[in-house]
């Protein structure tokens, strides 16, 4: 069956501008969440979304959204990026509470 | 507030030993516990989950442990090779509530020579 799916696989945006990625889970799995990886603070939980619902949020600032779809199709957005935002932005998917399956990973990158 | 430790950060080994890695979590109320394998600049890869009322779980050359009272884990790599050469990641599911998330270990970066 078909993994995680992220896209893009890279971006490159300017200081200022805002960036919207994308996450298509396990099919049937109704939990998406996003995680920032850097290398200085490691894997951070950014938010969770189950049917469509924040159940739970990081410590990120409001610049960081996200919504999730009725097909649990689920949408990360960052708006006035800064340079402190490049990052590897990881989702992940589950049925529950249960296994998490990650995808490939969206690389920001902020010049 | 869960922290989650991993040791050692890093470490390398000849081909065809085998290995321990280590990881310790503060709040030993979680639901379940996962390692996962980082190849550089990839996503994660899925290897073990052990619910919190197990103790451990096995995959071909990999037995993961779980001591939640000491709020302990541990990832054995048996016979390693090569092309396990990469990152692992221990993770622990809380929940509170109808939310729950994942908090992750920095990590040991596994060098296997040949």
């Amino acid at each position: 069956k078909a993994g995680v799916t992220q896209t893009p696989r890279y971006l490159i945006k300017t200081r200022g501008q805002q960036v919207t990625l994308s996450c298509s889970p396990i099919s049937g799995h109704r939990s998406v969440s996003w995680y920032q990886q850097t290398p200085g603070q490691g894997l951070q939980f950014l938010f969770e979304y189950f049917s469509e619902t924040q159940r739970n949020k990081g410590n990120f600032p409001g610049r960081f959204s996200g919504r999730q779809f009725s097909n649990s199709r689920s949408e990360m957005n960052v708006s006035t990026l800064e340079l402190g935002d490049s990052a590897l932005y990881l989702c992940a998917s589950s049925l529950t509470d249960t296994e998490a399956f990650f995808g490939q990973g969206t690389r920001l990158t902020v010049v | 507030k869960q922290e989650v430790t991993q040791i050692p950060a890093a470490l390398s080994v000849p081909e065809g030993e085998n290995l321990v890695l280590n990881c310790s979590f503060t709040d030993s109320a979680i639901y379940n516990l996962q390692w996962f394998r980082q190849d550089p600049g990839k996503g994660l890869t899925s290897l073990l989950l052990i619910q919190s009322s197990q103790r451990e779980q096995t995959s071909g050359r990999l037995n993961a442990s779980l001591d939640k009272s000491s709020g302990r884990s541990t990832l054995y790599i048996a016979a390693s090779q090569p092309g396990d050469s990469a990152t692992y990641l221990c993770a622990v599911r809380t929940n509170t509530g109808t939310a729950s998330k994942l908090t992750f270990g920095t990590g040991t970066r596994l060098q296997v020579t040949l």
